[in-house]
């Protein structure tokens, strides 16, 4: 069983929508993080959060460490918004990632 | 300011050749990391540099893969006699400090490195 396992694996949705990425993990943290990554292109870090909850823009991130888990919300979700979103802990100094919520938004 | 910087963007070997991997970090940036990241999975940890020495190389599948970074910056990842399963995209990330829950601990990515061994 992977120490990170997000869902869902592949996501679609129409403009507008609200969405919703879980991510669950096994291990001890110091913090999680959540990252962008589209096509081709290079990883952009969106949050890292250690508790509550922070909001960015139309993104908004939970953790809920007790239960070992975060959820990543897009409001109003667009077509540019279509990524890879990956779930990452730190248990120590080093990343362990989740495998990816892949999302396309229509318009 | 300048981002992590790769080089180079893209490598086509062949089964059994040497290749090295440039990053440039963030100025001032101690950390550094280097992940590889296969088709339609999430990046996986090889090593971990705070300053000059490797903190933590547990990541590194084998010892064809070896990594230095002499002067605490830049960081060269040198694959020996390269196989079909080394073809991946290889990723740099630094930060200020090493991970954790603050702030300066925050990992910045740069665009990857992708070897693809024939």
């Amino acid at each position: 069983k992977n120490e990170v396992e997000q869902s869902p694996q592949n996501l679609t949705a129409q403009e507008g929508e609200f969405i919703t990425i879980n991510c669950s993990y096994s291990v001890g943290i110091s913090a999680l993080h959540w990252l962008q990554q589209h096509p081709g292109g290079g990883i952009v870090s969106l949050f890292m959060l250690s508790s509550g909850k922070k909001k960015h823009g139309r993104l908004i991130a939970t953790i809920n460490i007790q239960e070992k888990h975060s959820s990543l919300h897009i409001t109003a979700s667009h077509p540019r918004d279509s990524a890879v979103y990956i779930c990452a802990v730190s248990p120590t100094d080093k990343l362990i990632f989740g495998t990816g919520t892949r999302l396309q938004v229509f318009p | 300011g300048a981002g992590v910087s790769q080089t180079p963007s893209n490598k086509v070997t062949e089964k059994g050749k040497y290749v090295e991997l440039r990053c440039d970090p963030i100025s001032g940036h101690t950390a550094l990391y280097w992940y590889r990241q296969s088709l339609g999975q999430g990046p996986e940890f090889l090593i971990y540099f705070q300053g000059t020495g490797a903190a933590d190389d547990s990541g590194l599948p084998n010892d064809r893969f070896f990594a230095v970074r002499p002067e605490g910056s830049v960081s060269t990842l040198k694959i020996q006699r390269t196989e079909r399963g080394d073809s991946a995209v290889y990723l740099c990330a630094s930060s200020l400090l090493p991970s954790g829950a603050t702030l300066e601990s925050e990992q910045f990515f740069g665009p990857g490195t992708r070897l693809t061994v024939l």
